[in-house]
């Protein structure tokens, strides 16, 4: 089966720019998408597909990826960007969905 | 506005079973189908599987076949999650979530859930 790989943790200074990875086979068939989940909340699309936003998610936000590794970038993060992330796409093939282990980012 | 609003929390004993609802409203309920992901404390996201409330199709993780059930009511737009015989490990919240985003561009395949439930606590403890 397939697995994505993400980060357990990374930190970025308010207002500077950040990478979070996603790495995977299913990657190289499957855009990555990526959501935000904050403590006791439920998780919040923030990415889909080569690099859309849903409604409402600012444009700080932006996804890209090359071969296996899909990426999330905050560029000029905020305070209240501070959440765990999270990857997923469907395995390879294509009948399972997968979740990469999270991210926790902290803003500085 | 479009959303998905679960049951309550539940406290169960090893062995028993528990049945979780998912209400979707603002939407046309049979044209997405739901996936089920739960998460334990202090822990990831871990997909369960998928309904399509249209045909009643249903897709478990292995981890789970035999022991989940999701099944819906078209008539009150509702699904549903059953896991059976609970271990002290199925402790989590659980989240319905629908995928509105799925299909393929140019290049490549996509897949976002767009719409979550609130989650639903489920406690399993003798």
């Amino acid at each position: 089966s397939s697995e994505l790989t993400q980060d357990p943790a990374v930190s970025v200074a308010l207002g500077q720019t950040v990478r979070i990875t996603c790495q995977g086979d299913s990657l190289r068939s499957y855009y990555a998408s990526w959501y935000q989940q904050k403590p006791g909340q439920a998780p919040i699309l923030v990415i889909y597909g080569k690099n859309n936003r849903p409604s409402g998610i600012p444009d700080r936000f932006s996804g890209s990826s090359s071969g296996n590794i899909a990426s999330l970038t905050i560029t000029g993060a905020q305070a209240e960007d501070e959440a765990d992330y999270y990857c997923n796409s469907r395995d390879n093939s294509g009948n399972l969905v997968i979740f990469g282990g999270g991210t926790k980012l902290t803003v500085l | 506005q479009v959303q998905l609003v679960q049951s309550g929390a539940e406290v169960k004993k090893p062995g028993a079973s528990v049945k979780v609802s998912c209400k979707a409203s603002g939407y046309t309920f049979t044209s997405y189908d739901i996936n089920w992901v739960r998460q334990a404390t202090g822990q990831g996201l871990e997909w369960m599987g998928w309904m399509n409330p249209n045909s009643g199709d249903t897709g478990y993780v292995q981890k789970f076949q035999g022991r989940v059930t999701m099944t819906r009511d078209t008539s009150i737009s509702t699904a549903y999650m059953e896991l059976s015989s609970l271990r002290s490990e199925d402790t989590a919240v659980y989240f319905c979530a629908r995928p509105g985003y799925s299909g393929y561009d140019s290049e490549n395949y996509y897949y976002g859930l767009d719409v979550w439930g609130q989650g639903t606590t489920v406690t399993v403890s003798s």
